[in-house]
């Protein structure tokens, strides 16, 4: 299975919502990444969990608040978010890399998400 | 800081051959990775360099400098299908962070 889910395919919510975007892979990969790519931008980086922990947060707002259950698993809970933060939002997972050992990062479908 | 730069937007013709090229200045080096993203999907892995030189794979092959700090993406016989935005991303030393480009959008025209 080298395949990265991601539920739901397209939210819509008001400002005052509580939603969670869901994340899954079964490659045992340990590294898992919140990725957000406004159109015509390249993505970029929110979170990074490595071995179920948070390693890195780019300078993301509260209301975005990561999760990582388990190993598989990756939450992204969202809370009072403005429209401006309406873009898709892309889960990737690798395994460690280095050398000839590639690791590259493979991407869930995206979460198309709108923020009235 | 982390500079990774690529040409926005580049034309080519059907059959024909394109580079790409993206030139990075990061603070630390563990890889480069080019991805393909069609409009409305989820980008999706090339290739990856880390030694000087060229990877080839099928019609596509990437190329590295780590002294000029410069890749390129060599697609042959080009396909209408390629039309697409290409990705370059450097990975640091910790292994878990890459820094993409700003993308390339490829338009293959007949």
């Amino acid at each position: 299975d080298t395949e990265v889910t991601q539920t739901p395919k397209h939210l819509v919510m008001g400002m005052t919502n509580k939603k969670s975007l869901k994340c899954e892979q079964h490659m045992g990969h340990r590294a898992m990444y919140w990725y957000k790519q406004k159109a015509k931008k390249p993505p970029e980086l929110m979170f990074v969990y490595s071995y179920e922990k948070l390693s890195i947060n780019e300078s993301v707002p509260s209301r975005f608040s990561p999760e990582c259950p388990n190993s598989s698993l990756l939450n992204l809970h969202l809370h009072a978010l403005q429209p401006e933060d309406s873009a898709l939002y892309l889960c990737a997972s690798s395994q460690e890399g280095s050398g000839r050992v590639s690791g590259e990062q493979f991407f869930g479908p995206g979460t198309r998400l709108t923020v009235l | 800081g982390q500079n990774i730069d690529q040409p926005t937007e580049m034309t080519a013709t059907e059959g024909a051959i394109v580079q790409i090229n993206c030139t990075y200045q990061t603070s630390g080096f563990n890889g480069l990775f080019w991805y393909q993203q069609h409009a409305g999907e989820a980008p999706t892995f090339l290739s990856y360099n880390v030694l000087d030189g060229l990877e080839e794979k099928g019609r596509f092959s990437s190329f590295l400098s780590r002294s000029k700090g410069y890749s390129y993406l060599l697609l042959k016989e080009l396909q209408m299908k390629d039309s697409a935005s290409y990705l370059c991303a450097v990975r640091d030393l910790t292994g878990n962070q890459f820094y993409f480009g700003t993308g390339t959008s490829l338009t293959v025209i007949p």
